[in-house]
């Protein structure tokens, strides 16, 4: 049984570069979510996925960020300029969306994150 | 706009010692609650989920939570805390999006030490 699964785990990079990280949600799950989580904090709402389609951005994702999901598999989030401010860690989520209210609502699975530091 | 409150930043027990962790939310509606917890530099793990029924739910770990909609509030608890238990805790709230999903509004988390 695979989890949701981020690359890479770490990353270190420069000020005003871009980096990329990859999700890969649990396999038929059709709902991926991305959340940022600072030093103390709990993770913040970015945005989510319903397959392919991106149904809501938070005002968190700035015109730096930008998140894809080709195909509705795996997704992509891309921060172009990259800031001090982004150094965090961000974490990716899956669920099986299904669109009757059900009794016990599905579970959203979080993958392990992929931490940024911004030097 | 909904929230979470963990009105505790760091709580420490005693391995064996009986252990609730606060949160109380601010939501219009029926809310789903859920809390999760964190290993360092780690993923979420969920604990237990609440969507309706009973108020009282069971989760993984020996761990439960009661909703107590007059108190908006929705504790975790457990009666006998284990050293693997140390860890960060985190309360949400799921703001429904259809059908049976929902997004997650998080607390600030509780981290919990637990002394041998």
């Amino acid at each position: 049984d695979t989890g949701v699964s981020q690359n890479p785990r770490h990353k270190i990079t420069k000020r005003g570069q871009n980096v990329t990280f990859r999700c890969d949600p649990i396999s038929e799950h059709n709902r991926l979510y991305w959340y940022r989580q600072t030093l103390g904090q709990g993770p913040e709402f970015l945005t989510y996925f319903q397959n392919e389609a991106q149904l809501e951005k938070s005002r968190l994702l700035s015109d730096r960020f930008s998140a894809e999901r080709p195909k509705g598999s795996f997704s992509t989030l891309e921060i172009q300029r990259t800031e001090q401010g982004d150094s965090a860690m961000y974490l990716c989520a899956s669920s099986l969306g299904q669109r009757r209210r059900q009794y016990s609502g599905n579970t959203i699975y979080f993958g392990e994150g992929s931490w940024l530091t911004v030097v | 706009a909904q929230s979470v409150t963990q009105p505790d930043i760091h709580i420490t027990v005693s391995e064996g010692a009986s252990l609730e962790l606060r949160c109380n939310y601010s939501y219009g509606a029926t809310p789903y609650l859920f809390w999760y917890v964190q290993s360092p530099g780690q993923g979420l793990q969920l604990l237990l989920k609440y969507f309706s029924g009973d108020t009282l739910v069971q989760g993984i770990k020996g761990f439960e939570a009661e909703f107590k909609r007059s108190q908006s509030s929705f504790n975790l608890r457990k009666p006998s805390v284990h050293w693997s238990d140390a860890a960060e805790y985190f309360c949400a709230v799921g703001q429904p999006s259809g059908g049976s999903n929902y997004k997650l509004t998080f607390g600030k988390g509780t981290l919990l030490t637990v002394n041998p």
